[in-house]
């Protein structure tokens, strides 16, 4: 089967770094995704990394590792406003379809 | 990026109805998904539609259950048919797109369904 593996809750204080880690168990890999989604809201794209490496984009960064079939999100100088579900998701074909993890509930606390 | 709506946004049905959801997408968009979450829960796919071909849909979803239709590059629906309190979920259309490659999708806001 297909499988992705992500902590179902991590806590954290404003102001500081937390990372969270996805382990993937897939029989094709194209990619990895990270998705935020606010309660109630919808799921809104993060990064892709279809390369092993970091790509960071502004306070948020996401790494790859394809021969380890790992990957996580890092989020900095984190605000009141970063708390959300967050999924790794990965792309398994050529098309555009996604396999998605169970979401991270992220809790930043004063 | 692409702007998505769906109507209707909530409804709230009683058993062995069904309700067609629809999702408009502002640009055209070869394929569109169609998901169902539960609150606090992951995504599961329902099926993807390209314009001009039947629906795929994935384990556990069949089309007398959900149809679907993809009239044109912008529009779809879901039907949702003979429901059950089982159904009650949140439906969530979204398109492929975007800098982020095969990555990444955009969602439209979603449709709460709660059946009674």
């Amino acid at each position: 089967g297909q499988s992705l593996e992500q902590p179902s809750e991590v806590t954290a204080v404003e102001g500081a770094i937390v990372q969270i880690n996805c382990t993937y168990q897939t029989s094709g890999f194209y990619g990895l995704s990270w998705y935020q989604q606010h309660d109630g809201g919808a799921p809104t794209f993060l990064s892709y990394n279809a390369l092993d490496g970091l790509e960071e984009t502004g306070r948020f960064s996401s790494f790859l590792s394809r021969s380890d079939s790992y990957g996580y999100l890092l989020l900095q100088e984190l605000q009141m406003k970063d708390s959300a579900s967050y999924f790794c998701a990965v792309n398994t074909d050529s098309n555009y379809q996604l396999i998605w993890g169970a979401g991270t509930k992220l809790i930043i606390k004063p | 990026s692409a702007v998505i709506s769906q109507k209707p946004s909530r409804d709230i049905c009683q058993r062995g109805t069904s309700l067609t959801i629809q999702c408009q997408v502002d640009s055209q968009v070869t394929m569109m998904f169609w998901y169902r979450q539960q609150p606090g829960q992951s995504l599961t796919l329902i099926a993807t539609a390209n314009q001009g071909s039947e629906a795929t849909y994935e384990s556990g979803f069949v089309i007398d259950k959900f149809p679907i239709s993809r009239p044109n590059l912008t529009f779809s629906t879901l039907t949702v048919s003979n429901m059950s309190p089982e159904d009650s979920s949140i439906y969530l259309c979204s398109v492929e797109g975007g800098a982020g490659g095969r990555g990444e999708q955009f969602f439209g806001p979603g449709t709460r369904l709660t059946v009674l």
